[in-house]
């Protein structure tokens, strides 16, 4: 069946970087746009940045632009978020989402992100 | 950027019973409207689409209604599986933004 699993999130120093990963299996990765969304503790969503599928495009939340990175790669089925320049506002759970027309119609499990010194 | 208000934040209502959670978006997103389930330490899940699309596999006691800025989810008869915090995001416009989500609580 299809499958998000996120990795790579942690406890990170402000100003630092970190870069989550998103595997995925069950379905055509390269057919969809991808994005990545988070939840900071207690809060609602936030859509951080969605990709094209075939990577040529992407779009990020005013909160993140310039320090937040999207990418993907087809052959590995899997989408990445390198994150730059960590703020503690930053701290939150990522998702990972599959992207059906413009909705999200399946998420990862997520990976917590926590921004401390 | 456009503003979604979820209203009310938290809702009290019975096993069996009716709720419905309203949504307003600050300007016209048209039907471009979607409603999310989060059960509290899960990842959220799509009930419904296109402002009243129910998602697949979702049962049919979610319903949705709405276009412009007022939209409407209702659950008919509340099972204690729906028991969980709701969102609706917009997608007529980048960036595409989320309600603040309204709770739903057991009476």
């Amino acid at each position: 069946q299809d499958r998000l699993v996120e990795s790579g999130g942690g406890l990170v120093k402000p100003g630092g970087s970190l870069k989550l990963s998103c595997a995925t299996s069950g379905f055509t990765f390269s057919d969809y746009y991808m994005s990545w969304i988070r939840q900071a503790p207690g809060k609602g969503l936030e859509w951080v940045s969605h990709i094209t599928s075939d990577g040529s495009m992407a779009f990020y939340a005013d909160s993140v632009k310039g320090r937040i990175t999207i990418s993907r790669d087809n052959a590995k089925k899997s989408l990445y978020l390198q994150m730059n320049s960590l703020r503690v506002d930053d701290t939150a759970v990522y998702y990972c989402a599959r992207v059906h027309g413009q909705w999200l119609g399946f998420w990862g499990q997520g990976t917590l992100v926590t921004v401390s010194s | 950027e456009i503003l979604m208000t979820q209203s009310p934040a938290t809702l009290s209502v019975s096993p069996g019973e009716r709720a419905t959670l309203s949504c307003r978006a600050s300007q016209s997103v048209s039907s471009n409207l979607a409603w999310y389930q989060q059960i509290p330490g899960q990842a959220p899940r799509l009930l419904i689409y296109g402002a009243s699309t129910r998602a697949s596999g979702i049962p049919a006691r979610f319903s949705a209604s709405g276009s412009g800025t007022e939209f409407t989810l209702t659950i008919s008869s509340l099972q204690s599986e729906d028991f969980a915090s709701y969102y609706c995001q917009q997608y007529n416009k980048w960036p595409y933004t989320f309600g603040q989500g309204t709770k739903l609580d057991t009476k």
